[in-house]
């Protein structure tokens, strides 16, 4: 069974622009989470989707959002990049989420720098 | 929200001897607690996690202990090896909701 995928695995692009991520999930997997990652902050959870649904969102503005595609591939957005939003941002797929043993497989991660 | 805390942030052992990182959560409806490793350059990966109906769960070297009460849970890995060098993520999650992790321990085993 092939792991989550990510594209593209680098990016880099300047302020004021946008972006976008894709994710795929393992296949079968309907549950789809996003996480910031940079030097020092840990994990940060942007949002989550099921089923083509926002379910849960973190702390994050705005200029970052997401979407999922009935096939379960979800992109996110982010616009008006801003230097602080260089980070490995990683997506995170399982069966259903937010139910525990539900595992969650990370895929490889997308490495964003802004300048 | 649910707020998890780990420490310590760095961790550095000699080859063979037992490694300890705890985390604490806030949100005493959290009911699952996975640990994650990531090695250097890759994806974090699942390495245990228990149930908040389980005290205490092993697998090889590998142990991790949760105490609802104080709401506390720590990763117990023993006969360390070069290999278990990496970052360490734990998280916890509630029924319905997102996986909230810590801030990460870096784990170096010296040879």
């Amino acid at each position: 069974k092939a792991g989550v995928t990510q594209t593209p695995r680098y990016l880099i692009k300047t302020r004021g622009q946008q972006v976008t991520l894709s994710c795929s999930p393992i296949s079968g997997h309907r549950s789809v989470s996003w996480y910031q990652q940079t030097p020092g902050q840990g994990l940060q959870f942007l949002f989550e989707y099921f089923s083509e649904t926002q379910r849960n969102k973190g702390n994050f503005p705005g200029r970052f959002s997401g979407r999922q595609f009935s096939n379960s591939r979800s992109e996110m957005n982010v616009s008006t990049l801003e230097l602080g939003d260089s980070a490995l941002y990683l997506c995170a797929s399982s069966l259903v989420g937010g139910v525990a043993y539900n595992e969650q497989f990370f895929g490889p991660g997308t490495r964003l720098t802004v300048l | 929200g649910e707020n998890v805390e780990q420490h310590p942030s760095t961790l550095s052992v000699q080859e063979g001897d037992s490694a300890v990182i705890k985390c604490t959560y806030s949100d005493s409806a959290s009911n699952y607690f996975p640990w994650y490793k990531q090695e250097l350059g890759k994806r974090p990966q699942l390495i245990i996690d228990i149930r908040s109906n389980v005290g205490e769960k092993k697998d090889q070297r590998i142990a991790v202990t949760l105490n609802k009460t104080a709401k506390h849970f720590s990763l117990h890995i023993t006969e360390t090896q070069p290999e278990d060098s990496a970052v360490y993520f734990c998280a916890a999650l509630g029924y319905g909701q997102n996986f909230v992790f810590g801030p990460g321990t870096r784990l170096s085993v010296l040879p």
